[in-house]
Formats: C-alpha cells, sequence, structure tokens
C-alpha cells in the first residue's frame, strides 16, 4: 500500500497555543487529503476535505477558523488547531486519496493534549 | 449523508477460530467498500477493499462477501489469530466523490 506520514506524533501544548500537524502523502501524489478526529474506543469523524490549490471543505459543525487548513502542493497538507483548548485535545488522523484506485490511505496520527 | 451500520461492537473469538464483522449501508451510487484494520494508538491501515461486481474477494486469510441487493458487506478473518486483535472499521462512499463514512467499529479479541 502507499505510505501516508504524519508529524509530529504526539503533542502538548497550554491552551491558547497554535498547533500545526503536517500530513505527507511519501509515494504518491494526492490531490485530496482527509482530516479525521477520533475520540477514545470511537469511529473516526470527518472534520474537513483539503484539496490542492483551493480552500477546505469542512464538515457541518467544525469551525473553519480554528481548524486551518491548507493544501499547498500534491504531497502535503496541513492542519493548525489555533488558540487550542483542553476540549481539542483528540487523535488527529489524516488521510490521502489515491485516484487511480479510488483508496484512502491513512497516517499514523497525531495525539494532540491540551493543557 | 451515507450510514453505515456494523456489528457486532466487540468480538471474542478463539485462536485459529473464524472471525465475522457485518455491516450495512444505504443507498449509493458508487462501488467501493473498504475495511481498516486499526491498532491502539495508530491509524488505520486499509485491510481489503472490495467492489460490487464481484460477490467475494480474498486475500489470504481476510475474505469480503458482499450483498449488493441487501446492501451488506462482511468481514471474514480465517483462522484468527492473536496479532489480528484489533479494531476494525467498514466504509463507504458517501456524499459523491472520494469521501468515505466509516461504521462504529468492531473490537476483535482472539484469545489463545
Amino acid at each position: 500500500g502507499a505510505v501516508v506520514s504524519q508529524h509530529p506524533s504526539r503533542v502538548i501544548c497550554k491552551s491558547g497555543t497554535s498547533v500545526k500537524i503536517e500530513c505527507r502523502s511519501l509515494d504518491f501524489q494526492a490531490t485530496t487529503m482527509f482530516w479525521y478526529r477520533q475520540f477514545p474506543k470511537q469511529s473516526l469523524m470527518l472534520m474537513a476535505t483539503s484539496n490542492e490549490g483551493s480552500k477546505a471543505t469542512y464538515e457541518q459543525g467544525v469551525e473553519k477558523d480554528k481548524f486551518l487548513i491548507n493544501h499547498a502542493s500534491l504531497t502535503l497538507s496541513t492542519l493548525t488547531v489555533t488558540s487550542a483548548h483542553p476540549e481539542d485535545s483528540s487523535f488527529y488522523i489524516c488521510s490521502a486519496w489515491r485516484g487511480a484506485y479510488n483508496e484512502q490511505f491513512f497516517g499514523p496520527g497525531t495525539r494532540l493534549t491540551v493543557l | 449523508q451515507q450510514q453505515v451500520k456494523q456489528s457486532p461492537q466487540s468480538l471474542i473469538v478463539q485462536k485459529g477460530g473464524i472471525s465475522i464483522i457485518n455491516c450495512a449501508y444505504e443507498n449509493t451510487a458508487f462501488d467501493y467498500f473498504p475495511w481498516y484494520q486499526q491498532f491502539p494508538g495508530k491509524g488505520p491501515a486499509l485491510l481489503i477493499a472490495i467492489r460490487p461486481d464481484v460477490s467475494e474477494k480474498k486475500e489470504g486469510r481476510f475474505t469480503i462477501s458482499f450483498n449488493k441487493s441487501a446492501k451488506q458487506f462482511s468481514l471474514h478473518i480465517m483462522d484468527s489469530q492473536p496479532g489480528d486483535s484489533a479494531t476494525y472499521f467498514c466504509a463507504a462512499p458517501t456524499g459523491g466523490g472520494n469521501k468515505l463514512t466509516f461504521g462504529t467499529g468492531t473490537q476483535l479479541k482472539v484469545e489463545l
């Protein structure tokens, strides 16, 4: 399968700070990437769809000013959690869509803890 | 919005046994149904996927059975091993394009 990386894997920050998470597709170009959030023992919740060269599309209920997404190249999408608060603590996972096969490949996830 | 109903929520199987997880989906014009395997603290990994032009797909010990008329598909894990202990998610296309809606997950435990 295709390889998707995420950085950092774990981050702890103070309330009010901003955190940037990077998602890279290492061996294929991804015109579309997705950002998910997952709470313990729950399913994946799609937050937004990131399209290279255009604005991200956010799911209902997701604050676009809080979760800034940039898809600047065909291999890199970033998620910035602005003014993070403890309730933003979660496991954030990105995926990259490999269009030729209509498959999504996931990164290893980023554990965000806001103190 | 696509709904995907997955069962059971949890499953305990003896080593060497067969694990079966079921999913049901709503109307869809798309043709791609994947299963993902997730270990604690890791991202989901694509395990196997099927397109509904076939009723079954097998890869090693993993088999997807697909029933288009019933809008159901299931994952069978043959000769289950302790290393298979993980959470499994089914998914189905939704909202047009390439978005997926995931099932609620099944926590599988394979006991010795």
